[in-house]
């Protein structure tokens, strides 16, 4: 099935930098999800958004429903070590119809 | 918290075994799912349960079963294994109203030799 468009593919950020990442499609979803998935581990969700343009904050992650329903991006403020990861989005239009973004893969240097 | 549980983390098996992945969930969630993750393809839908006894055909369902007896478990069955199934396999479940998000067990590494 079609995948959504994330990007970037991976950034390389000093500790305490901002970070954006951003997912697209082509369809319209009326669910966005953000997940962290850490080395060996399943996705954790990191954010829901049910919404057109609900933005959403959960600590130092702050993400939105875009007003189309077709993208949605998540904001990571001043980075720690412990962000380390691949984070990947998620658009859901239907219970058993979830599209999946690629994965972003964060590395933060100390 | 939500706790979905995948009884193996990592399984090594052979070309032609029957295979079963196991998963458990603790939160009475009525749908379950199971994906498999490769690199460059990301996570593909196999099979998706909305109650027990009932299932319905993901994205790539050639080569698999499941079986829900129970409401809390999900099993994944490679009838035949083959070394394509080589993958991580993620199991996951949610509530049933409106488009609640789905919640992750730990992945099952499975290696076909």
């Amino acid at each position: 099935g079609q995948q959504l468009n994330q990007s970037p593919q991976s950034m390389f950020i000093q500790e305490g930098e901002d970070v954006s990442m951003n997912c697209t499609s082509s369809s319209i979803f009326n669910t966005w999800l953000w997940y962290k998935q850490d080395p060996g581990e399943g996705p954790v969700l990191l954010i829901a958004l049910y919404k057109a343009g609900e933005l959403t904050s959960n600590g130092r992650l702050t993400a939105q429903f875009g007003i189309t329903r077709k993208d949605s991006f998540l904001n990571i403020s001043a980075s720690i070590p412990s962000d380390v990861g691949i984070y990947f989005c998620a658009g859901q239009l239907r219970i058993n119809d979830m599209r999946f973004g690629a994965g972003t893969r964060l590395t933060v240097k100390p | 918290d939500v706790k979905v549980t995948q009884s193996s983390r990592y399984l090594v098996k052979r070309t032609g075994e029957k295979v079963f992945l196991e998963c458990v969930q603790d939160m009475d969630h009525e749908n379950m799912f199971w994906y498999r993750q490769d690199p460059g393809l990301g996570l593909r839908l196999i099979y998706f349960s909305y109650d027990v006894k009932m299932k319905e055909k993901g994205d790539i369902p050639e080569g698999y079963s499941v079986s829900r007896e129970k409401k809390e478990r999900f099993s994944l069955i490679l009838e035949s294994a083959s070394t394509n199934q080589t993958s991580m396999y993620l199991c996951a479940s949610s509530l049933d109203t409106g488009n609640q998000p789905q919640h992750f067990g730990d992945g099952t590494r499975l290696s076909i030799l």
